[in-house]
């Protein structure tokens, strides 16, 4: 079955490291965002890229980098400049061609980072 | 600009109960718009959605109508169970543009 996959489902982080979220997909998709969830809140769009080798700050991008090198592939770095990295984070996909925003995007089951 | 505001949580409930979470949102042109559910620990689901005015979408016993006049996108359940517990987000998508605007979820507790 096709769907997203998020790797690990927990990550611990010490203070002033770097850490890598993972994010496949294999629904052909070409767009793929990143979103993080902080407790009681909503979602907000850290980087989205629709197209491999490409792709843009979404609202809160300060403190984290990605790449696109591969259509399947949408890894997320928190770097050690994000002062606040505690959260939920969240990866989705959805088809990129004009017109076919009304099919919603799919989203993985979640990445629990945790700074110790 | 686009934006979703729902109502504000926690929404509690008994087991059988009429439920209703208001959502309106304010788009440029004629955006899609989707509720999404999301389960303790979990990602979002997709729940319903509709991509013009005055269209319905439902699923799983859950509804909600595509407003234009009022701007809003309510979602309705005529009869809640306790497996429906969870988080729930109304979003938007404009039209031709591939990025969501999300309201700030309500939590949903049913009670048997």
């Amino acid at each position: 079955d096709g769907g997203i996959t998020q790797s690990p489902k927990y990550l611990f982080r010490k203070e002033g490291q770097n850490v890598t979220l993972s994010c496949e997909q294999n629904l052909n998709h070409d767009a793929m965002y990143w979103y993080r969830q902080d407790p009681g809140q909503g979602l907000r769009l850290i980087y989205y890229s629709q197209i491999v080798n490409d792709f843009q700050k979404g609202d809160i991008a300060e403190g984290y980098s990605v790449s696109r090198e591969k259509k399947e592939s949408f890894p997320l770095t928190v770097t050690s400049a994000q002062k606040n990295p505690t959260a939920f984070y969240l990866c989705a996909s959805s088809p990129s061609s004009p017109g076919h925003t009304n099919y919603g995007y799919t989203f993985g089951s979640g990445t629990r980072l945790t700074v110790v | 600009g686009n934006s979703v505001t729902q109502m504000e949580g926690p929404v509690t409930l008994s087991e059988e109960a009429f439920l209703t979470i208001n959502c309106t949102y304010t788009a440029t042109g004629y955006p899609s718009l989707f509720w999404y559910v999301q389960y303790p620990g979990e990602g979002l689901q997709l729940l319903l959605k509709a991509t013009k005015a005055d269209d319905k979408g439902s699923n799983k016993g859950f509804e909600a109508t595509y407003r234009k006049e009022t701007t809003s996108f309510h979602l309705e359940k005529g009869s809640v169970q306790v497996s429906d517990s969870a988080v729930y987000f109304c979003a938007l998508s404009p039209y031709n543009f591939n990025k969501f605007y999300f309201g700030s979820g309500t939590k949903l507790n049913v009670k048997p």
